[in-house]
Parts: C-alpha cells; sequence; structure tokens
C-alpha cells in the first residue's frame, strides 16, 4: 500500500526559507497519470494547495503562492520536496504530501507535518 | 478561484440521525469533479465522495453525495458514533484546486 511521509524543521525563522521532502514508498513516485502534491493546513486559511508536480517535472502551482514556492522531484529516490522562502507567521501550518488522481481529488495523504514560523 | 461555502459551519446530531451537509461554489464545479473528505482530529483528511457522487473504496453506504453546478451535498443516512468529525468539499475541475470551510459534525 502507498505510503507518504513528510520530513523537515518543524520550526523555520521570520523570512528565511521552508524545506520540506516526502518520501513516498510502497510504490514508485513514476506513476503514469498522477501528480504529487503539497497541500497545508492551518486554522486561519483552512486546506491549501500549494503545488502539484508530476514525476516528469510537469509541475502547477498556486498563483497565491507562486513568487515563493518551488517543487520538484527526485525520481532516484522515489522523493518529492517543497521549497518555500521569505516566509512569515502566516505560513505556519500542517503541511501534507499527497497524491493526487489524474483530474486532482486526493487519493492518498501523508500524516501530515507542523510547521511552526518563529524567531 | 472557485471558492467552497460549507454550511452549516457546526451540526449537532445523535447517533441514527440524519446529517446533511452543503457546499456551495461561486462557479460552476467544471466537469462535476467535486469530492467530500472527512477528517478526524490529529488525522488527514480521507477521502469518502468524488465526482459528485462515487464513494471511494471502502466508504460504506451511508454516505452519499448529490447535487451540480454550484450546489452540493453530502448526506449521512445514519450517524455512526465513529461518523462524528469534520467534513471537507474540494473541487478539482479548475485550477487552482480549492476546499471549503469545513462542517463539524458533534454528537448532540
Amino acid at each position: 500500500q502507498l505510503q507518504l511521509h513528510e520530513s523537515g524543521p518543524g520550526q523555520v525563522k521570520p523570512s528565511e526559507t521552508l524545506s520540506l521532502t516526502c518520501t513516498v514508498s510502497g510504490g514508485s513516485i513514476m506513476i503514469r497519470t498522477d501528480y504529487w502534491a503539497w497541500i497545508r493546513q492551518s486554522p486561519g486559511t483552512g486546506l491549501q494547495w500549494i503545488a502539484s508536480i508530476h514525476y516528469s517535472g510537469r509541475f502547477y502551482d498556486n498563483e497565491s503562492l507562486r513568487s515563493r514556492v518551488a517543487i520538484f522531484v527526485d525520481t532516484s529516490k522515489n522523493q518529492f520536496s517543497l521549497r518555500l522562502n521569505s516566509v512569515t507567521a502566516a505560513d505556519t501550518a500542517v503541511y501534507y504530501c499527497v497524491l493526487l488522481s489524474r483530474e486532482g481529488r486526493v487519493d492518498s495523504w501523508g500524516q501530515g507535518t507542523l510547521v511552526t514560523v518563529s524567531s | 478561484e472557485n471558492v467552497l461555502t460549507q454550511s452549516p459551519g457546526t451540526l449537532s446530531l445523535s447517533p441514527g440521525e440524519r446529517a446533511t451537509l452543503s457546499c456551495r461554489a461561486s462557479q460552476s464545479v467544471s466537469a462535476n469533479y467535486l469530492a467530500w473528505y472527512q477528517q478526524k482530529p490529529g488525522q488527514p483528511p480521507r477521502l469518502l465522495i468524488y465526482g459528485v457522487s462515487t464513494r471511494a473504496p471502502g466508504i460504506p453506504d451511508r454516505f452519499g453525495g448529490s447535487g451540480s453546478g454550484t450546489d452540493f451535498t453530502l448526506t449521512v443516512s445514519r450517524l455512526e458514533p465513529e461518523d462524528f468529525a469534520m467534513y471537507f468539499c474540494q473541487q478539482y475541475g479548475d485550477s487552482p484546486l480549492t476546499f471549503g470551510g469545513g462542517t463539524k459534525v458533534e454528537i448532540k
């Protein structure tokens, strides 16, 4: 069964860069039609889609975060990663890595990792 | 973006009762790409329904979805104790993918 696991620092200082990695196990990241994605959840903004990437490198991102977001995939490690720069307290959230169907529904979720932006 | 508004914010019901949750979109949802998720404290959301009315694998048939255009409904025909949770709708017909703010179904 496919499993996704987020890893990365639980705390980031304001103005610095948040970096998270998702390790996929129980299957290959090279799924022909599906996309891998990051979604975050906070009391203030609810569930927010950040960006999606296909193993080929094709990606889509949320325009509201585009200037600060990078997403990339490492097929050799069965991982994909998120970078969000210039963070503020508003970026404090639980970050989930997920598997999206070709259409865009979320078929699988990681357990999530809480990232707090604080000095 | 397609903003999803869920109502009510909280639904207080007893086990065995019927729950009706609403999700209204600011624009018509393309291709009826509307999903529902259930979330319990400390857990990620779980897919219940996709394509408006198709149950995900393993989801009991007391969960049902309906609607079209901009108005959608999740119905739980008879609430079981494990059904008391948060529920979110999501549209995936247009970018950006968006989620509703959620409805909490609590025990009365």
